[in-house]
């Protein structure tokens, strides 16, 4: 089945600084997303990007599906955006389900 | 309009023993998808309910089993846990049958498997 692959899988910034987490996919997709997982467990969806540019206010992602990666981009990081981010891809082919990376766990020191 | 709800928020059961967790879903949608997620790793699909039918299904043992309500409100059932049950179990309902389309994700069930 695909392959989804998180980097990195730990970062620790002080508040203010920017980041960039990285999603890569081993086939073709139909539907990417990024999740930030809250302190509660709850996925929060940030972004539906099977490919291009979004922006939503001091995130955003890029999609190049052609090679198969993603980014999310945080700037200005504040202490509320620690957590775990998560990037699911759904394959063209086979079964339709999101399927899940590792995941990267952000934390934001003050 | 209300989110997901999953109840319990916490449970702990004995190895051998059977469990349901449940999901009421957000008002007007028809679909629920059931994800486990292990400590440290990404959520797995385990099976998607769509108008009260299984509508897609993950790599789970058959002792995974899942109910639908016409309210569209969804049980997930696990039968002869084992240890590596334990996880979080997410629920996620949806307007659309497609995976990932529109979902609101609940805050989950912890179950810890002794």
């Amino acid at each position: 089945g695909i392959q989804v692959e998180q980097s990195p899988p730990d970062l620790i910034l002080q508040e203010g600084a920017n980041s960039t987490l990285r999603c890569n996919f081993s086939d073709s997709v139909n539907n990417l997303q990024w999740f930030h997982q809250n302190p509660w467990g709850q996925l929060i969806n940030l972004f539906y990007i099977p490919s291009g540019t979004k922006q939503n206010g001091r995130l955003s992602a890029t999609t190049v599906a052609t090679e198969r990666y993603s980014l999310l981009y945080i700037s200005s990081s504040q202490t509320t955006d620690s957590g775990v981010y998560f990037c699911a891809v759904v394959p063209d082919q086979g079964a339709q389900k999101l399927v899940f990376g590792q995941g990267t766990r952000l934390t934001i020191n003050p | 309009e209300t989110g997901v709800t999953q109840s319990p928020t916490h449970l702990i059961k004995t190895r051998g023993q059977q469990v349901t967790l449940r999901c009421s879903s957000q008002s007007g949608h028809n679909t629920v998808s059931w994800y486990q997620q292990a400590l440290g790793q990404g959520p797995q699909f385990i099976f998607q309910y769509y108008r009260e039918e299984e509508n897609g299904r993950g790599n789970f043992p058959p002792r995974f089993s899942g109910l639908q309500f016409p309210n569209y409100s969804s049980e997930l059932n696990v039968n002869a846990l084992e240890l590596d049950d334990s996880a979080l179990y997410l629920c996620a309902s949806s307007l659309d049958r497609r995976a990932g389309y529109g979902y609101t994700f609940g805050s989950g069930t912890r179950l810890t498997v002794v």
